[in-house]
């Protein structure tokens, strides 16, 4: 049973354009999501992270959105870049942080149309 | 890169031969996770470390086993190596700074069983 769920296996998006990627999930504990970008033949780097007890996190480019209602987050880009092209996991936790076991989706690729 | 290194960084073996992969890392970090990522599945974790000699499961365990002599090394072995565990294995540490807690990988390990 998969508790993080990417539904969008793929994304494409013009470059300058705004990226949303989403992520749902269905375990009402995890109180921590983090969203990772892996690029080909690299190990997936941490991009942004966000708390239960925030709706919002906000890092340049960058910003999460929680909502909890709804068990949804997703990351938006702004504007995207062709070098933002990449795959993105998001990843969750009942720990408080990531100091313990992660859950993660299963991956959406993001294209950046120049 | 949080100073994680794999090795190898790829092999190829046969079902039923001894596999052992190594991650090492240089910053003392007490906490270290073994992943797998298949396509589909994203990452799934394997086994994690929270010290010396101290190991627990992941979700998907079985067939694997780990060791931690010391703490900048995690061994993951695979005792007899089957084709479903042909995958990408990447090791990780978790790492906490201005109040963001993460966990950084590394840069994988392509693994092959014929």
């Amino acid at each position: 049973d998969q508790q993080v769920k990417q539904n969008s296996p793929s994304l494409s998006v013009q470059e300058g354009r705004i990226s949303i990627l989403n992520c749902d999930y269905t375990n009402s504990m995890f109180d921590y999501f983090l969203w990772y970008k892996k690029y080909p033949a690299e190990g997936p780097t941490f991009l942004i992270s966000i708390s239960s007890i925030k709706d919002k996190n906000e890092d340049g480019r960058f910003t999460v959105f929680l909502n909890k209602s709804a068990k949804h987050l997703s990351l938006h880009i702004v504007p995207s870049q062709p070098g933002d092209s990449a795959v993105y996991f998001c990843a969750a936790s009942p720990y408080g942080g990531a100091t313990n076991k992660l859950i993660f989706g299963t991956g959406t690729l993001l294209a950046v149309q120049p | 890169d949080a100073g994680i290194t794999q090795s190898p960084r790829h092999k190829v073996t046969e079902t039923g031969t001894p596999v052992t992969l190594r991650c090492h890392q240089t910053e003392n970090h007490r906490y270290m996770y073994w992943y797998r990522q298949d396509p589909g599945h994203g990452l799934r974790l394997i086994h994690y470390s929270y010290g010396v000699k101290d190991t627990d499961k992941g979700e998907v365990s079985d067939g694997y086993s780990v060791s931690r002599s010391k703490t900048e090394d995690f061994l993951l072995t695979l005792e007899s190596a089957t084709s479903s565990q042909t995958s990408v294995y990447f090791c990780a540490i978790s790492y906490s700074s201005g109040g963001t807690d993460t966990q950084y990988f590394g840069p994988g390990t392509r693994l092959t069983v014929l």
